[in-house]
């Protein structure tokens, strides 16, 4: 159990819709970053957000965007959906400062047809 | 752009048996994690080094610095370990997220 919780767990889309995945993390987690897992792949590094903003970004187009919350939820968003955005998408999230150890949530399975 | 090689990819072994797992980077960092990931996706952290040696259970991490390489040892292996083993770095500032190789698949028989 590490605190970090994403939703939803699985879901479809069709090429050209939008898709927003959630993750809620520990109380005073204010970092946290979001990665892209293809199958049978290392995750790729997405965004980060600390405090609310973007201070981070790894090489994904603008069509991948995010939001961080006060309460130390955070959103994925990505527009524009095309068939390589089928994916895992894990949501890490940990206490101020960057070498610290990572919470990770289970992840958002994302297919796209 | 660090680059981050583990080895080896696939590994089966007999249940008892001591497991080795290896990661080189190829610039410096601020940080190596090992983490573990289990069929269903979730990742969870085992360790996150900067220097030296931690132990945890029948786990232990090393990193050299000098040589760009840790090493990922379970002792007494058990079925239960059988997962997807990844080292993951993070380089100089810490909001260059991580580098993740690309995984080791052990499977530990009975």
């Amino acid at each position: 159990e590490t605190g970090v919780t994403q939703s939803p767990t699985h879901l479809i889309k069709t090429r050209g819709q939008q898709v927003t995945l959630r993750c809620s993390s520990q109380s005073g987690h204010n970092t946290v970053s979001w990665y892209q897992q293809a199958l049978g792949q290392g995750p790729q590094f997405i965004f980060q957000y600390y405090r609310e903003e973007e201070n981070g970004r790894g090489n994904f187009p603008p069509r991948f965007s995010g939001l961080q919350f006060p309460n130390y939820s955070s959103e994925l968003n990505v527009n524009a959906l095309e068939l390589d955005d089928s994916a895992l998408y894990l949501c890490a999230s940990n206490l101020p400062g960057y070498t610290g150890e990572l919470f990770f949530g289970e992840g958002s399975r994302l297919t796209v047809l | 752009k660090n680059e981050v090689e583990q080895s080896p990819q696939n590994l089966t072994a007999q249940e008892g048996e001591f497991i080795t797992i290896n990661c080189s980077y190829s610039v410096g960092i601020s940080a190596l994690h090992w983490l573990q990931q289990h069929p269903g996706g979730g990742i969870v952290s085992l360790f996150m080094l900067s220097s030296g040696k931690k132990k945890h259970g029948r786990l232990i991490a090393t990193i050299n610095i000098q040589e760009k390489h840790s090493s990922l040892h379970i002792t007494a292996s058990h079925p239960r370990d059988s997962a997807v083993y990844i080292c993951a770095v993070r380089s100089g500032g810490g909001a260059d997220g991580l580098t993740f190789g690309k995984g080791t698949h052990l499977i530990i028989q009975p």
